[in-house]
């Protein structure tokens, strides 16, 4: 079985802090995909980054990066110097062949990240 | 333009109602899904359809009934509201690369808030 844990259900920080959001995943299969994504206010769901299972290097996209280990099955998302704009609810998610064409997400259940001015 | 949509954005109604939640795609994908977000904001496939063919049915009460008229649709018909079905619904599409191991990303519409009274 597949199973993501984010185990920050909530942070808050100052703006202008660096932020970092856990996800350890477990699954079986060799062949696999990382995601996040991020739910602001207004509630709909952005893509942010994938990975697949090997690939390892880590990757920076502005203030964002991700660390990807796969020895210790994680993936965490870093913020660096937090903006308001960056309070949302962030997933990260799993995802892994379901047969037939179709793969399926399994998200952890998101941390509530709070930057306060 | 809007690359995954779904109508009505909210839907308000009674318990013992029949109701349909409409999904479309302009991206050429070949998957779609559908995704049930509880009031603690947590996320769970609910269907995946590939090529109009349905791949996934998790636990899923048989009052949910997808439809896919053709690959840029995915409906979903839910017969007998019941106020446990008091959720954000979300569609989201994805092209899969068959036989390749390849999965490329969900993209999800902007959620239909459904409340049953």
């Amino acid at each position: 079985a597949q199973k993501v844990t984010q185990a920050q259900t909530e942070i808050s920080v100052v703006e202008k802090e660096d932020v970092t959001l856990d996800c350890v995943y477990e699954t079986r299969d060799t062949t696999y995909y990382l995601f996040w994504y991020k739910q602001p206010p207004s509630g709909e769901l952005v893509f942010l980054i994938r990975r697949n299972s090997f690939d390892e290097q880590n990757e920076i996209s502005g203030r964002y990066s991700w660390n990807f280990q796969k020895s210790t099955s994680s993936f965490n998302f870093t913020i660096t110097a937090s903006q308001v704009v960056d309070s949302a609810v962030y997933f990260c998610a799993l995802s892994t062949h379901s047969g037939a064409g179709s793969y399926q997400l399994t998200f952890g259940k998101g941390t509530k990240l709070s930057v306060i001015p | 333009d809007t690359a995954v949509s779904q109508t009505p954005k909210y839907l308000v109604t009674q318990m013992g109602n029949d109701k349909s939640i409409k999904c479309e795609q302009n991206l050429g994908h070949d998957t779609m899904y559908w995704y049930k977000q509880d009031s603690k904001k947590f996320l769970k496939i609910m269907f995946s359809y590939n090529n109009k063919e349905l791949i996934i049915n998790e636990t899923v009460p048989n009052r949910f009934s997808p439809k896919s008229p053709d690959k840029a649709h995915l409906n979903l018909h839910i017969n007998s509201l019941e106020l446990g079905d008091s959720a954000v619904y979300f569609c989201a599409s994805s092209q899969v690369v068959m036989d390749s191991g390849m999965t490329d990303t969900q993209y999800f519409g902007p959620g239909t808030r459904l409340t049953v009274l």
